[in-house]
């Protein structure tokens, strides 16, 4: 069975520009979610989808945003991007979410941007 | 609120025993997920509490006290591929919650 999908896997950008992250969730699963993982911050949660619903979110500002399409893949958006913004960024599969009382996450090995 | 402390780093030797501690507060509660990145991967799963007591799998355990609001991994005989950090997730609110996570360096 695949594995959690993300494209692409580095990404070099530059301050101001837009980007799009792609994570393709296990066959079956319908939740996604979304990290940033910083060095010393740990893993900040973004966002989570679920049936192409957005349930949850995490304290970041608008420029990030997220979808989910109906064959569960999501994207994650960020805009005028800022230095600080260089980060993993690491997605999550989970057969039905939180919500619906998963206890184990998958992850895909993220996407490495840097924000120049 | 949501808040989760665990302590930044532990260092141990080949073959001891370290446990690492976890302290949270979520809303909507219902278990506590523990997992393991080694630098340039990806978090995995490791194991998961939903009631309170002790859950073994190998050399791994997990203890969760709900009315302390804290938890515990124990990673016993321990080996040089264990050096990683390590999260503790609690689970509710449609969201789980990361923290800056545990790092264990084992030395030989």
């Amino acid at each position: 069975k695949a594995g959690v999908t993300q494209t692409p896997r580095y990404l070099i950008k530059t301050r101001g520009q837009q980007v799009t992250l792609s994570c393709s969730p296990i066959s079956g699963h319908r939740s996604v979610s979304w990290y940033q993982q910083t060095p010393g911050q740990g893993l900040q949660f973004l966002f989570e989808y679920f049936s192409e619903t957005q349930r949850n979110k995490g304290n970041f500002p608008g420029r990030f945003s997220g979808r989910q399409f109906s064959n569960s893949r999501s994207e994650m958006n960020v805009s005028t991007l800022e230095l600080g913004d260089s980060a993993l960024y690491l997605c999550a599969s989970s057969l039905d979410g939180t919500g619906g009382r998963s206890t184990e996450a998958f992850f895909g090995q993220g996407t490495r941007l840097t924000v120049v | 609120g949501q808040s989760l402390e665990q302590p930044s780093e532990v260092t141990a030797v080949e073959g001891a025993i370290v446990q690492i501690n976890c302290t949270y507060q979520t809303s909507g509660f219902y278990g506590l997920s523990w997992y393991q990145q080694h630098d340039g991967g990806a978090p995995t799963f490791l194991s998961y509490n939903a009631l309170d007591g002790l859950e073994e799998t190998g050399r791994f355990s997990s203890f969760l006290s709900r009315s302390d609001s804290y938890g515990y991994l124990l990673l016993q005989e321990l080996q040089m591929k264990d050096s990683a950090s390590y999260f503790c997730a609690p689970l509710g609110g449609f969201k789980t919650i990361f923290g800056a996570g545990t790092r264990l360096f084992v030395k030989a």
